[in-house]
């Protein structure tokens, strides 16, 4: 299996513009979960889907974030518009069920 | 207080030292208790997975958790300069069949040649 494969793997962009994170997870896993990493705050959770649900997205920092699952395939994360306090390493990970989550290898955006 | 209290290091050791990772938590909720691997520029991955007190061996990682203490520990032995990376610990509850994982900040560590 290729894991979970997200893209891009580096994103630049000038604020103002629109950000859009990509990501496929593991066939057969039903949970996604999408994070946001920094020194600062660690690993945050953004949002998770259960069978392409959105199940708590109490993590989302403010209405510029979206995120949507439209199949068991891929979910995208948007940002926008994009502000320079956005910049971090946003990772997708997916899960059969249970506890254990299988990480992509993140993208990491800048936003200058 | 933060649910999950981590010590980020970073932590320089010889190569063949015993290294102790450690966390704390506060809810004593947390029955599942999990030590991720994180390469630099790469995504988490599972080391060890544990359930409710106890130890588990695995090579030369060992996982230890005591929940009394509400304490979670990760031993490496004989470490290799390739056990140098970002160790975080990640705990869940599972009460209402939340998946979601509370995740320290994790701790660096170098292992010098």
């Amino acid at each position: 299996d290729a894991g979970v494969i997200q893209s891009p793997r580096h994103e630049v962009t000038e604020m103002g513009q629109e950000v859009t994170l990509r990501c496929k997870p593991i066939s057969g896993h039903n949970s996604l979960f999408w994070y946001r990493q920094t020194m600062m705050r660690g690993l945050e959770l953004l949002i998770y889907f259960n069978n392409n649900v959105p199940i708590d997205d109490s993590g989302m920092p403010e209405d510029r974030f979206s995120a949507k699952m439209p199949n068991a395939s891929f979910s995208t994360l948007k940002i926008q518009p994009s502000e320079p306090r956005d910049s971090a390493v946003y990772f997708c990970a997916s899960s059969p069920g249970g506890n254990i989550q299988y990480f992509g290898a993140g993208t990491r955006l800048s936003v200058l | 207080q933060k649910e999950v209290e981590q010590d980020p290091g970073p932590l320089s050791v010889p190569e063949g030292a015993i290294v102790s990772l450690n966390c704390t938590y506060s809810n004593s909720a947390f029955q599942y208790f999990m030590w991720y691997r994180q390469y630099s520029r790469k995504g988490p991955e599972l080391l060890m997975y544990t359930y409710s007190s106890g130890n588990k061996e695995d090579g030369r990682f060992t996982a230890q958790v005591d929940k009394s203490s509400k304490y979670i520990s990760l031993f490496i032995r004989d470490s290799q300069p390739s056990d140098s990376a970002t160790y975080l610990c990640a705990l869940c509850s599972n009460a209402g069949n939340n998946r979601k994982l509370i995740w320290g900040l994790g701790t660096s560590l170098a292992v010098n040649p």
